[in-house]
């Protein structure tokens, strides 16, 4: 079982629908990631929060809207998504003192997009 | 920037084989090495990780992996695949001292048959 908890497991959304993606993790990290993975490719950064604020978008757009209300917890707020956008959603986690502490990654979010 | 590469896509083995899966790194500088597997329908996990010291290094379920700074290389090896290792196998780098930049390699496909 991963220490990183994603709700909800699966997701089906129209183009028009307002959803968000949820993350929790309890292991005190102050950095937490969102990635992109689409199927049989490596997860792609797609923003980074360190101790709470934004430090990294990697050129997301705008239709996706991150939130880190609190050091535990890290939303993705989606609006008005494409299909292309249809992929597996990972959130993770880590220590921010030292770069050599690896992430840990949550089961995702598996999101079809209508 | 760096770039992270796994020149094999897919390898089919039968039980019992030795296993040595090839990365490449491309930044000359200080480097945290890792490796993640994903098996079906679950959450990356982390097998081991090199940062400094002893450049062999020993992961869970058996396997290892030798760092070599002359080549940029973090080849995984397991001496006897099992059945239950089928997976995606990913290595990742992020450069030593930053700790948020954390670069994927495309990933290897390992099918054991049993």
């Amino acid at each position: 079982d991963t220490e990183v908890t994603q709700t909800p497991k699966h997701l089906v959304m129209g183009m028009t629908n307002k959803k968000s993606l949820k993350c929790e993790q309890h292991m005190g990290h102050r950095a937490m990631y969102w990635y992109k993975q689409k199927a049989k490719k490596p997860p792609e950064l797609m923003f980074v929060y360190s101790y709470e604020k934004l430090s990294i978008n990697e050129s997301v757009p705008s239709r996706f809207s991150p939130e880190c209300p609190n050091s535990s917890l890290l939303n993705l707020h989606l609006h008005a998504l494409q299909p292309e956008d249809s992929a597996l959603y990972l959130c993770a986690s880590s220590r921010i003192r030292d770069s050599n502490q690896p992430q840990h990654f949550g089961d995702g979010t598996r999101l079809s997009i209508l | 920037a760096q770039s992270v590469s796994q020149h094999n896509h897919h390898v089919i083995l039968s039980e019992a084989a030795s296993l040595e899966l090839g990365c490449n790194y491309s930044y000359g500088g200080t480097v945290n090495l890792f490796w993640y597997v994903q098996y079906p329908g679950q959450h990356l996990q982390l097998l081991l990780k090199y940062f400094s010291g002893d450049p062999l290094v020993k992961g869970i379920k058996g396997f290892e992996a030798e760092f070599i700074k002359s080549k940029f290389s973090f080849n995984l090896r397991k001496p006897s695949v099992q059945w239950s290792d089928t997976a995606e196998y990913f290595c990742a780098v992020n450069e030593g001292g930053s700790a948020r930049q954390l670069t994927f390699g495309s990933g290897t496909q390992l099918t054991v048959l049993p």
